[in-house]
């Protein structure tokens, strides 16, 4: 069975110092991996997502991502927030393969609350 | 290139009431899937349908069913709604299998 566990349900940070959203995964079979962002009463956007390839994953926003097979993680990074990245982060996790395309289990989520 | 669309964004419905949601994918999107969304059990997977065929169901009772349409778009349905059915539901549409998925905004949904 898939399994995507967020550690941190909220995290606070100031403006402009670093941040690190964390994410471990357990499958039994390769996956591919994703990281979310929903902003308040909204639906979730897409911020990067690693499928094969190099092991660090650059996406929208300023924020990357490091995957770590030993590890089974996925951590999200950005180097310096602001406070418009203050909004709910989901890890993802799929198959991809052997019918189950396109079915995702999600972590439980992270808040992100940036601070001025 | 217009973005995943879900109509209605926001309802209310009595208990024991049936309600169904619409949801237009990207343009050249095949593949459509439903995620329920809830501050208790977070996003939980309902199903995914392709090319008119349903092609992966989530652990949820029979209330809760789908389908798709010849131009991708799909409806979900629930029957006899219970109070714990209100949460936002979500569609997502991707291009390929096992690829990136694409949300709307969403479909607030309240039973009272």
């Amino acid at each position: 069975a898939q399994s995507v566990t967020q550690l941190d349900s909220q995290v606070p940070v100031f403006e402009e110092a670093p941040v690190e959203l964390r994410c471990n995964y357990s499958s039994s079979v390769s996956v591919y991996l994703f990281w979310y962002v929903q902003y308040p009463n909204q639906g979730l956007q897409l911020l990067l997502k690693y499928l094969s390839g190099s092991t660090l994953v650059k996406g929208i926003n300023g924020f990357e991502a490091e995957f770590n097979k030993s590890q089974t993680s996925f951590h999200l990074r950005k180097p310096s927030v602001h406070i418009s990245d203050t909004a709910e982060y989901f890890c993802a996790v799929s198959l991809g393969t052997g019918g189950n395309f396109n079915k995702f289990y999600f972590g439980s989520g992270t808040k992100l609350n940036v601070k001025p | 290139k217009a973005g995943v669309t879900q109509t209605p964004r926001y309802l209310i419905k009595t208990r024991g009431q049936q309600v169904t949601l619409s949801c237009s994918p990207i343009s050249g999107h095949r593949s459509v899937s439903w995620y329920q969304q809830t501050p208790g059990q977070g996003l939980q997977f309902l199903f995914e349908y392709f090319s008119e065929t349903q092609r992966n169901k989530g652990n949820f009772p029979g209330r809760f069913s789908g389908r798709q349409f010849s131009n991708s778009r799909s409806e979900m349905n629930v029957s006899t709604l219970e109070l714990g059915d209100s949460a936002l539901y979500l569609c997502a549409s991707s291009p390929t299998a096992g690829n990136t998925i694409y949300f709307g905004e969403g479909s607030w949904l309240t039973v009272v």
